[in-house]
């Protein structure tokens, strides 16, 4: 089946350090994301790749970083310069439009928590 | 900047009953989706719309797009618990960067 793997489910940070969250697809997507969400809020875009070896920054992106070295891979680092990561990351990949339909998929989430 | 509002933020509604729910949008886009999210889980795509006056349709779950208003609209007809989540709109500004609406929180209650 096609679909997006995120890892680790739950991952705990203790201050100061930097952790990497990952994010594989196997829908064979040119677009990958990473979102954000804060207990009842909403989702808010830290890094987006519409291709290899290309990302741009979204709203929050301080305090993160990313890379595309693979087409279904899309890992994000949450360094020790973002003062507070606790929430929940989703990962999400979608087709370019007018390739098949610009559905966006996501995947299951990282609950991230800082100690 | 691409500003995406939804209304109501919270919803409680009684079983059998309708409502819409509302997402405006501050600048031109012909792409609209809304998704699902239960409590603690990734968000469900329900609908995607593509062009002004599109409508889709899933069991008791409505969705239209107006481009010109900037407004699209989740119609809920004769709610059951199940309907009970969050629900998002997400507004494309182009070349795949979207952007989510707070999230309405819909309970239906019996």
């Amino acid at each position: 089946d096609g679909g997006i793997t995120q890892s680790p489910k739950y991952l705990f940070r203790k201050e100061g350090q930097n952790v990497t969250l990952s994010c594989e697809q196997n829908l064979n997507h040119d677009a990958m994301y990473w979102y954000r969400q804060d207990p009842g809020q909403g989702l808010r875009l830290i890094y987006y790749s519409q291709i290899v070896n290309d990302f741009q920054k979204g709203d929050i992106a301080e305090g993160y970083s990313v890379s595309r070295e693979k087409k279904e891979s899309f890992p994000l680092t949450v360094t020790s310069a973002q003062k507070n990561p606790t929430a929940f990351y989703l990962c999400a990949s979608s087709q370019i439009p007018g390739q098949g339909g610009p559905l966006m998929i996501f995947g299951p989430g990282t609950r991230l928590t800082v100690l | 900047e691409l500003k995406v509002e939804q209304n109501p933020l919270f919803l409680s509604m009684q079983e059998g009953k309708n409502y819409t729910i509302y997402c405006n949008y501050s600048t031109t886009s012909d792409r609209l989706y809304w998704y699902r999210q239960d409590p603690g889980k990734s968000l469900e795509s329900l609908f995607v719309l593509l062009s002004n006056g599109a409508v889709k349709q899933e069991g008791r779950l409505m969705a239209s797009l107006d481009t010109k208003a900037r407004l699209s609209t989740l119609h809920i007809t004769a709610a059951v618990h199940d309907l009970s989540a969050t629900y998002f709109c997400a507004v494309d500004k182009g070349n795949n960067d979207m952007r989510f609406g707070a999230g309405t929180r819909l309970t239906v209650k019996p």
